[in-house]
C-alpha cells in the first residue's frame, strides 16, 4: 500500500464551525504533514510531525489544530475559520523527516469557508 | 533559508517535442532535488527526484539534470504526450532540514 488517504475529499464551512480533516497511511512512515495550497501556487507546509511528535509549526494560526493519534493517522482540527482559509489541504507522509525521503502526498481536501 | 526559483511559469508545445523545465537554487547545503507533476484536482506526484551526487537521471520519457556548481537542476520530458499536462513544481532540501523549498511552478499544456 502506497498510497496517502484523506477524508473528506470536499469541505464547506462556516466560521463558527468546527471541523476536522483526516489523513492516513500504512507506509509505515514516521514522519507526516500538512501543506496548504492556493490556486496555481506551491504548497506551504503548515506543520511536520516525526515520530508523532509536533516538530515543526510554521507560524500557523491556532484556528487550525493539528493531532497525530498514532504512526498511521494525521488529524487537522479547524475552529472559526476565516474565509481566506479557504484552499486544499494537503496531507503528505515520509519514510523519515527531511531530505532522506521522498515525501507521498495525499489527493488533498478542497476546503471552503464561506 | 534556501530560495528556489523555477521558469517558466507556462509552457506550450506540440504533442511529440520536448519540454524543459529549469529551477534555480541558492543554498549550497541542498542535496535533494525532486520533481512533482500535480493534474487538476489531484495531490502532487513525485515523478522523478535526483540526489547531488548524481548529475543526470533517466526514467522513460523523463530526465533530470543536476549542476551542483551553478546550483541549476532541469526537468526534460521527450515525446511529450497530451497526458503529461499538468503543473510541475520542482524542490529543493537541505540535509539540514525537514522542509521542502517548493518552486513556484509551470504550467505545462501539450497540444494534441
Amino acid at each position: 500500500d502506497t498510497e496517502v488517504t484523506q477524508t473528506p475529499k470536499h469541505l464547506v464551512m462556516g466560521m463558527t464551525n468546527k471541523k476536522s480533516l483526516k489523513c492516513e497511511q500504512h507506509m509505515g512512515h514516521r514522519a507526516m504533514y500538512w501543506y496548504k495550497q492556493k490556486a496555481k501556487k506551491p504548497p506551504e507546509l503548515m506543520f511536520v510531525y516525526s515520530y508523532e511528535k509536533l516538530s515543526i509549526n510554521e507560524s500557523v494560526p491556532s484556528r487550525f489544530s493539528p493531532e497525530c493519534p498514532n504512526s498511521s493517522l494525521l488529524n487537522l482540527h479547524l475552529h472559526a475559520l476565516q474565509p481566506e482559509d479557504s484552499a486544499l489541504y494537503l496531507c503528505a507522509s515520509s519514510q523519515v523527516p527531511g531530505a532522506r525521503g521522498e515525501q507521498f502526498f495525499g489527493p488533498g481536501t478542497r476546503l471552503t469557508v464561506l | 533559508g534556501e530560495n528556489v526559483e523555477q521558469h517558466p511559469s507556462t509552457l506550450s508545445v506540440q504533442e511529440g517535442d520536448s519540454a524543459v523545465i529549469k529551477c534555480t537554487y541558492s543554498d549550497s547545503a541542498s542535496n535533494y532535488f525532486p520533481w512533482y507533476k500535480q493534474e487538476l484536482g489531484k495531490g502532487p506526484q513525485l515523478i522523478i527526484d535526483i540526489r547531488s551526487n548524481v548529475g543526470e537521471k533517466k526514467d522513460q520519457r523523463i530526465a533530470v539534470t543536476l549542476n551542483k556548481t551553478a546550483k541549476h537542476f532541469s526537468l526534460h520530458i521527450t515525446e511529450t504526450q497530451p497526458e503529461d499536462s499538468a503543473v510541475y513544481f520542482c524542490a529543493a532540501i537541505p540535509y539540514t532540514g525537514n522542509q521542502f523549498y517548493f518552486g513556484t511552478g509551470t504550467s505545462l499544456t501539450v497540444i494534441p
